[in-house]
């Protein structure tokens, strides 16, 4: 049973326009939400978080938006850069301190 | 501000075998967790240890334990090992009670044959 899901396992996007990597999850008692990049042969690096109390919260060019009744959120990154270029994981806090993750996102940018 | 790192970076073992993989916690943080990511997955979490005891586990056999040390650094124990245990092993710390991001490392790569 998977409780996030990254639907769509990869994404192509030109130099300059935005990316947006979606995530749905299915547990209500999530509170807590993060976006991690994955380069190979690197552990996750953190990106960016949102607590389940906001719908919104942005850094620099990564902005994260919550919609709770729909249990979905997503990050979109503008202007995208080919150094963005990685896998991208969501990730989903609930009533313990673990983190369950989503399968990620290929994200490919190209000149 | 010294980052987690793990040891080894690669491992090659035969299944039934029994291996240990560690871990130094970024300075400054209490908590470390443990997760194992199978090829085209995401990192699914194994247990966590806070003030050197398992403070959670996931869906994963009692072969696999751990240890967390009186300086927060830790180990990860597999026994018996099988085929399907091949993966990438990641260590992540933290800070318990603050909603922050965990730190991984760059992982284990074990490979059973």
């Amino acid at each position: 049973d998977q409780q996030v899901k990254q639907n769509s396992p990869s994404l192509s996007v030109q130099e300059g326009r935005i990316s947006i990597l979606n995530c749905d999850y299915t547990n209500s008692m999530f509170d807590y939400f993060l976006w991690y990049k994955k380069y190979p042969a690197e552990g996750p690096t953190f990106l960016i978080s949102i607590s389940s109390i906001k719908d919104k919260n942005e850094d620099g060019r990564f902005t994260v938006f919550l919609n709770k009744s729909a249990k979905h959120l997503s990050l979109h990154i503008v202007p995208s850069q080919p150094g963005d270029s990685a896998v991208y994981f969501c990730a989903a806090r609930g009533d313990t301190d673990k983190l369950i993750f989503g399968t990620g996102t290929r994200l490919q940018v190209f000149p | 501000e010294t980052g987690v790192t793990q040891s080894p970076t690669h491992l090659i073992k035969t299944r039934g075998q029994q291996v240990t993989l560690r871990c130094s916690s970024q300075s400054g943080h209490n908590t470390v967790s443990w997760y194992q990511q199978a090829l085209g997955q995401g990192p699914q979490f194994i247990f966590q240890y806070y003030r050197e005891e398992e403070n959670g586990r996931g869906n994963f056999p009692p072969r696999f334990s751990g240890l967390q040390f009186p300086n927060y650094s830790s180990e990860l124990n597999v026994n018996a090992l099988e085929l399907d245990d091949s993966a990438l092993y990641l260590c992540a710390s933290s800070l318990k009670g603050v909603a922050s991001p965990l730190h991984f490392g760059n992982g284990t790569r074990l490979t059973v044959t």
